[in-house]
């Protein structure tokens, strides 16, 4: 199946500084990118959506100054969480879907786990 | 999307079948019926889909009633390695556009 990988697998940061994941798909184009952040015994909440060449959508709630999304090509989107504080420390995972691939078939990343001190 | 309701847990014996149910009432015509499982501390993983015909594929089988408002994921032989919370979700298809809505999902227990 198509992979799709992050980095850094876990991260571990100080307050106010800021941290960025990158997810990227390896054997397919993704035109969209979605990021998602789970906390403890939760379940997966979307965060936004992101799109190649533009800007993302953001789900209602999530800062978009806070959580800074690039989509620069068709293999990588990056979330950058900037100023962090101890109440972002959570499991952030993204996912892609292949263009053209199987209708509404998302694969994920192995997800980054961010603990801010 | 339509609203989808899992049991919260389930044991299962090594080597036995797993059956794990949804129910999706509200499932409109062209909504499919996909499946998703996460394993502790890892991303979700894609396992099935349908939208009214059983499927299977070599992870499992999907089995969709009739009437569409129910349906059962089937790990034929489960081992250990498939203790995970798994997910059903119901959507349209979109293309790809759409990021996928999760619920609380069945936490899958695989007893030795």
């Amino acid at each position: 199946g198509a992979v799709v990988s992050q980095h850094p697998s876990r991260v571990i940061c100080k307050s106010g500084t800021s941290v960025k994941i990158e997810c990227r798909s390896l054997d397919f184009q993704a035109t969209t990118m979605f990021w998602y952040r789970q906390f403890p015994k939760q379940s997966l909440m979307l965060m936004a959506t992101s799109n190649e060449g533009s800007k993302a959508t953001y789900e209602q709630g999530v800062e978009k100054d806070k959580f800074l999304i690039n989509h620069a090509s068709l293999t990588l989107s990056t979330l950058t969480v900037t100023s962090a504080h101890p109440e972002d420390s959570s499991f952030y995972i993204c996912s892609a879907s292949p263009r053209g691939g199987v209708a509404g078939e998302l694969f994920f990343g192995e997800g980054s786990r961010l603990t801010v001190l | 999307d339509a609203k989808t309701t899992q049991p919260p847990s389930m044991d299962c014996a090594e080597g036995r079948a797993a059956n794990l149910p949804c129910n999706h009432s509200t499932i409109s015509g062209n909504e499919y019926v996909y499946w998703y499982r996460q394993i502790h501390s890892q991303g979700p993983q894609y396992i099935i889909h349908g939208l009214k015909n059983n499927e299977t594929n070599e992870m499992a089988s999907l089995i969709i009633t009739e009437d569409r408002k129910s349906s059962t994921l089937i790990l034929p032989h489960a081992t250990l390695r498939d203790t995970a919370v798994y997910y059903c979700i119901v959507r349209f298809p979109g293309g790809g556009a759409d990021g996928l809505t999760f619920g609380k999902g069945t936490h899958l227990i695989i007893q030795p």
